[in-house]
């Protein structure tokens, strides 16, 4: 039961190259998130997508991109990278965006650095 | 707006011993609490939660959490530390549109 998995679990990236996130669940779920994790500041909201089709700004969506390509699979682009999008990036999913009773289910995380 | 604070950057305790992570709370309405845990290079885990009903809730790896509303507080607490429970600690609350706000963690250092 692999649960969330995202890809890759490693990048650096140099100023201004561009690249994606890959993230995909195998629960069913139909809400999925990503969160970017930062020292001191705990988790923050990039985007999030409540099913299949929509997708909505999280608390830092600025220079973030992000596609529900399936139910499964919920990509994150990062179209300009800076060096201030260095972070530990964690896919996330939950059955049901409106439940107060689902918890969320991570990935492992991506680790980027932006030189 | 919905918040959390967890006042510690890192708490210590001996193996054996009981420990207490604090967390507190500010929201309108009815607060939805939560705890996780995050283990070295790895994703956050579910530990639990607090919807309504009794105060004390119960979880996973022994782990119990105390709501208490005058005090606005969450604290998570087991009453004997080992030493695998060394790890990131993270409280959060439902926010706006349903969406988990986390407090910045507690790292939980458990001494032989």
């Amino acid at each position: 039961n692999a649960g969330v998995t995202q890809t890759p679990k490693f990048q650096v990236l140099k100023t201004g190259q561009s690249m994606t996130l890959q993230c995909a669940q195998d629960m069913n779920h139909n809400s999925m998130y990503w969160y970017r994790q930062d020292p001191g500041m705990g988790l923050r909201l990039i985007y999030y997508s409540a099913s299949e089709g929509t997708t909505d700004k999280g608390e830092v969506p600025n220079g973030y991109n992000v596609s529900r390509l399936n139910k499964r699979e919920f990509s994150l682009r990062l179209e300009s990278a800076a060096p201030s999008q260095t972070s530990v990036y964690f896919c996330a999913s939950s059955q049901s965006e409106s439940s107060y009773n689902s918890p969320l289910h991570f990935g492992n995380g991506t680790r980027l650095t932006v030189t | 707006a919905q918040s959390v604070a967890q006042p510690e950057d890192q708490v210590n305790v001996a193996e054996g011993n009981p420990l207490t992570v604090k967390c507190t709370y500010s929201v309108s309405g009815n607060p939805y609490l939560f705890w996780y845990v995050q283990y070295p290079n790895r994703g956050l885990q579910f530990l639990l939660k607090y919807i309504t009903g009794d105060n004390l809730v119960k979880g996973s790896y022994g782990f119990e959490a105390e709501f208490n509303k005058s005090q606005t507080s969450f604290h998570l607490k087991k009453p004997s530390a080992l030493v695998s429970d060394s790890a990131l600690y993270f409280c959060a609350v439902k926010g706006g549109y349903n969406k988990l706000i986390f407090g910045a963690g507690t790292r939980l250092a458990v001494h032989p």
